[in-house]
């Protein structure tokens, strides 16, 4: 399968730890998007990356949460000092420069 | 501040129906639409993608239009099936901007 891939799929932690997550894009696409989404709600953007340069940041990504794209292949996205408000699902997706975003499987936080 | 709405909020169907998702966008300056269908618990399968040039697009049993001067666009589902029950997201921009979503039941 040459989709977008999410790792982990689940992470439960504890209030004030640290989390990372892992997006591979589809191996083409030189764009990569970070959403979360909350229950009942569309997902909301984050930041994206082009390339290895992250372009955007939305007011929602806090001090607490970074992303990286160091080869301009795979991404990560922390959060550190995790809130019990971050609970979500993170949700990456990829696309050419001008084209549709495809979307991988999204990782479910939940902090305790 | 773009803002996306969709309406109805849920709609439940008998199968075999033919039926309509509305999506309307305050701002008409966008690059592009993007219609999605997301299943409980998934992430988001893309379904359409009409560019800001484009004024339809197809693919087997849905179309989409695109009205960028009155800010709306429309999922048409033809002859719909139970398997098409999910939630249909409507996202426009280059950075999207999603809707709340429909959420679609097809009743067997």
């Amino acid at each position: 399968d040459t989709g977008v891939s999410q790792d982990p799929r689940h992470k439960i932690t504890k209030r004030g730890q640290n989390v990372t997550f892992r997006c591979d894009p589809i191996s083409e696409h030189n764009r990569l998007y970070w959403y979360r989404q909350t229950l009942g709600q569309g997902p909301e953007f984050l930041t994206y990356f082009q390339n290895e340069a992250q372009l955007e940041k939305s007011r929602l990504l806090s001090d607490r949460f970074s992303a990286e794209r160091p080869k301009g292949s795979f991404s990560t996205l922390e959060i550190q000092r995790t809130e019990q408000g971050d609970s979500a699902m993170y949700l990456c997706a990829s696309s050419l420069l001008v084209g549709a975003q495809y979307f991988g499987p999204g990782t479910r936080l939940t902090v305790l | 501040k773009q803002e996306v709405t969709q309406i109805p909020a849920a709609l439940s169907v008998p199968e075999g129906e033919n039926l309509v998702l509305n999506c309307s966008f305050t701002d008409s300056a966008i690059y592009n639409l993007q219609w999605f269908r997301q299943d409980p618990g998934k992430g988001l399968t893309s379904l359409l993608l009409i560019q800001s040039s484009q004024r339809e697009q197809t693919s087997g049993r849905l179309n989409a239009s695109l009205d960028k001067s009155s800010g709306r666009s429309t999922l048409y589902i033809a002859a719909s099936q139970p398997g098409d029950s999910a939630t249909y997201l409507c996202a426009v921009g280059e950075r999207l901007t999603f809707g709340e979503g429909t959420q679609l039941t097809v009743n067997p």
